[in-house]
């Protein structure tokens, strides 16, 4: 499996203030993704990074709030923009292993917004 | 829209017992279907991943069956050790969403007692 990396693993922040989640995988793989995990939820995909273009977003989430990156095909990084209390959660990226769409998780980012 | 269920939210058992935990899930068509393991404040760790074409899987002391027809997965834990205790998420990978986009249950959350 691979080996994926999240910094920070978790920050207090102010509301109004922006944050940036960086996730490190130790190999190329073609599909990354970031999730959500509300308190006492499951976890909800947020959108899939696309290396070389635009993310896909799913419905509920928004460019704007949620801008992501993906700058080569072993790094990617997730903006929480103008946050409020509600984005207190954790967020995970994830990859998938391209022959049995096995996928694999990083240890996350615990976000509390004061 | 596929929605996952998994029962109980919680179980304690003492060391030693099988126990087997349930999943089901509203739309059988799917390309998988995934157990996690997630430790308090940690990521998720992949237990095991089913094809759709596939009836089980097995690595260690975790067998994981899948009964797509009636839209039901059990993942089944022998010999039950303290170190088992974790929160378990089951997930589909359906036809229905993007690629990638898995879809969790809330998890069952499990504390084995020495």
């Amino acid at each position: 499996s691979a080996v994926i990396s999240q910094k920070p693993s978790r920050d207090i922040c102010q509301r109004g203030t922006s944050l940036t989640i960086q996730c490190q995988v130790d190999s190329q793989v073609t599909m990354m993704f970031w999730y959500r995990q509300q308190p006492g939820q499951s976890l909800t995909l947020i959108a899939t990074a696309n290396q070389g273009s635009e993310a896909t977003y799913e419905s509920g989430f928004v460019i704007d709030k949620f801008p992501i990156s993906r700058p080569n095909l072993t790094f990617s990084t997730l903006t929480v923009s103008n946050m409020s209390p509600e984005d207190s959660s954790i967020y995970l990226c994830s990859v998938e292993r391209e022959y049995n769409n096995e996928q694999f998780f990083g240890p996350g980012t615990r976000l509390t917004v004061l | 829209k596929q929605e996952v269920t998994q029962i109980p939210a919680a179980l304690s058992v003492p060391e030693g017992e099988n126990l087997v935990l349930n999943c089901s899930f509203t739309d059988s068509a799917i390309y998988n279907l995934q157990w996690f393991r997630q430790d308090p404040g940690k990521g998720l760790t992949s237990l095991l991943l089913i094809q759709s074409s596939q009836r089980e899987q097995t690595s260690g002391r975790l067998n994981a069956s899948l009964d797509k027809s009636s839209g039901r997965s059990t993942l089944y834990i022998a010999a039950s050790q303290p170190g088992d205790s974790a929160t378990y998420l089951c997930a589909v990978n359906d036809y229905g969403g993007s690629q990638g986009n898995l879809i969790f249950g809330k998890g069952t959350k499990l504390s084995v007692k020495p």
